[in-house]
C-alpha cells in the first residue's frame, strides 16, 4: 500500500532559517498534499502538487515532487516561531475515494 | 471562509457505551471523510462517503462503526460499542475537488 514517510522526525531551527522537510511515498500517486497540525488540534491544508507538478508555491511555502524518486519536499523560508507545528505529506491515489495516506509527521520548533 | 465542524471537540465516554461523533461539512462538497489519530500516531483513513454511502472504507472501520449523513448538512460517525483502544482523536474531512478539507477534530477517550 502507498505510505507517505517523513524525515526527518523532528527539526529544530533558529528563527529566521529556512526549513526543510522531505517525504517519501511508495506506489504511484494522483495528488500530494502537505497540511500542518498544531499540538493537539486539527489538520490545516498548505498546498497540494499533483502528480504532473514538478514545483509549487504558496507564500513563504516551496514544495517539490519527483515522481520518478517518489518524494517531495517542503521548504518553509524565514521561518518564524508561529510556524512550530508537525508538518505531514498525505497522497492519494487516482482509484476509488481519492483517500489520503498520511506519513508519520515532521515535528518541526522554531528557536526564537 | 467556509470550514468544516466538529462536535463535541472533546467526549470522554465508558467501554462498551455508544458514542456519535458529529460534523458538518462545508456545505457545497460532496465526499465526506473519517479519519482518526490515536496518540502520537499517523493519521489514519477510517471511511469516505459519497451519494449517500460508503464508497471505501479500512480494516479499522468494522461492524462496531457505521456513518450516516441523516439531512443535507450532517454527517456523524458512531461507535457501538467503544473499545478502551478507540481512544483517539478523530477527524471529519470533506472535499469539493481535490483538496480536502479537516475539521478540528474531536477528541475521544474511551475509559
Amino acid at each position: 500500500s502507498q505510505q507517505g514517510e517523513e524525515d526527518p522526525q523532528a527539526l529544530s531551527i533558529q528563527e529566521g532559517e529556512n526549513a526543510t522537510m522531505n517525504c517519501s511515498y511508495k506506489t504511484s500517486i494522483n495528488n500530494l498534499q502537505w497540511y500542518r497540525q498544531n499540538s493537539g488540534r486539527g489538520l490545516v491544508h498548505l498546498i497540494l502538487i499533483r502528480s504532473n507538478e514538478r514545483e509549487k508555491h504558496s507564500g513563504r511555502l516551496r514544495v517539490t515532487l519527483d515522481t520518478s524518486k517518489k518524494s517531495s519536499s517542503l521548504l518553509i523560508t524565514a521561518s518564524r516561531a508561529a510556524d512550530t507545528a508537525s508538518y505531514f505529506c498525505a497522497t492519494d491515489s487516482i482509484q476509488g475515494a481519492q483517500k489520503l495516506v498520511f506519513g508519520q509527521g515532521t515535528r518541526l520548533t522554531i528557536n526564537p | 471562509e467556509p470550514e468544516v465542524t466538529q462536535t463535541p471537540s472533546h467526549q470522554v465516554t465508558q467501554m462498551g457505551q455508544e458514542v456519535i461523533l458529529r460534523c458538518v461539512p462545508i456545505s457545497n462538497h460532496l465526499y465526506f471523510y473519517w479519519y482518526r489519530q490515536i496518540l502520537g500516531q499517523k493519521v489514519e483513513f477510517l471511511v469516505s462517503f459519497y451519494n449517500n454511502e460508503i464508497s471505501e472504507k479500512s480494516e479499522i472501520f468494522d461492524d462496531q462503526f457505521s456513518v450516516e449523513r441523516p439531512d443535507g448538512s450532517n454527517f456523524t460517525l458512531k461507535i457501538r460499542s467503544t473499545k478502551l483502544e478507540d481512544s483517539a482523536m478523530y477527524f471529519c474531512a470533506s472535499r469539493l475537488e481535490t483538496e480536502q478539507f479537516f475539521g478540528p477534530g474531536t477528541r475521544l477517550t474511551v475509559l
